[in-house]
């Protein structure tokens, strides 16, 4: 079974600074998805980048962009010139490529943004 | 579009009471799942349906009952509530295949007395 680790459960940076946040997987597949998503205090669930495992070349979405190691099974956000609506809990998930439509979530991290 | 709507939005229940947490979307999506978000845990899915009359159990379906007679709904129905399924619930959808984006809806927060 594929699992998916978020070890900072919190972080904060300052308004305008950068923030990398981490996620590392396990799997056994070469085929899958990957994928960050916000969940501000609203609770709703905000896609805000994804990664296909057979692109070599980072995906970027504005001031979000993901660091892929594909052999290091990382895949770590980062949030350039920080914004206060940055601020919410980022979840990292997983989903493989074959014919199952789950996605396996990590646990987390609250991202708080400092004016 | 409306996207995915979720009704209702909070609801406490007595411990044995039944319910049934409505799901819709208006995208012609074939894909539909529920989940569960618990304090300190990411989401986990409870039960998905890749089309209308085809439903499967995911990662912790006990306790809950689904069924999909129609493309735009996917109702989740507890049949006797338990405390242990107080949780914030959350249906997805997406076209079909594996490499669409699924969408959230804003969730239905569950409180079980």
């Amino acid at each position: 079974a594929q699992t998916v680790t978020q070890s900072q459960p919190e972080m904060s940076v300052q308004e305008a600074e950068t923030v990398t946040l981490s996620c590392t997987y396990d799997t056994s597949e070469s085929d899958y998805y990957l994928f960050w998503y916000k969940q501000p205090p609203s609770r709703q669930m905000i896609l805000v980048i994804r990664q296909e495992a057979y692109k070599q070349q980072n995906a970027t979405e504005n001031r979000f962009s993901v660091n892929f190691q594909k052999a290091a099974k990382s895949f770590s956000l980062k949030i350039s010139d920080s914004q206060l609506g940055d601020a919410a809990m980022y979840f990292c998930a997983y989903q493989s490529g074959g014919s199952n439509y789950k996605l396996t979530f990590g646990k987390g991290t609250l991202l708080t943004v400092n004016p | 579009n409306a996207g995915v709507t979720q009704t209702p939005k909070f609801q406490v229940l007595k411990t044995g009471q039944s319910m049934t947490l409505q799901c819709a979307q208006d995208m012609n999506h074939e894909y539909m799942s529920w989940y569960r978000q618990d304090p300190g845990m990411g989401l986990r899915l409870i039960h998905y349906s890749v089309g209308a009359g085809i439903t499967d159990q995911g990662e912790v379906p006990n306790g809950y009952n689904v069924s999909r007679s129609t493309t735009e709904d996917f109702p989740l129905r507890l049949l006797s509530a338990a405390p242990s399924q107080t949780s914030v619930y959350f249906c997805a959808s997406s076209l079909a295949g594996v490499q669409e984006t699924q969408y959230f809806g804003p969730g239905t927060r569950l409180l079980v007395l």
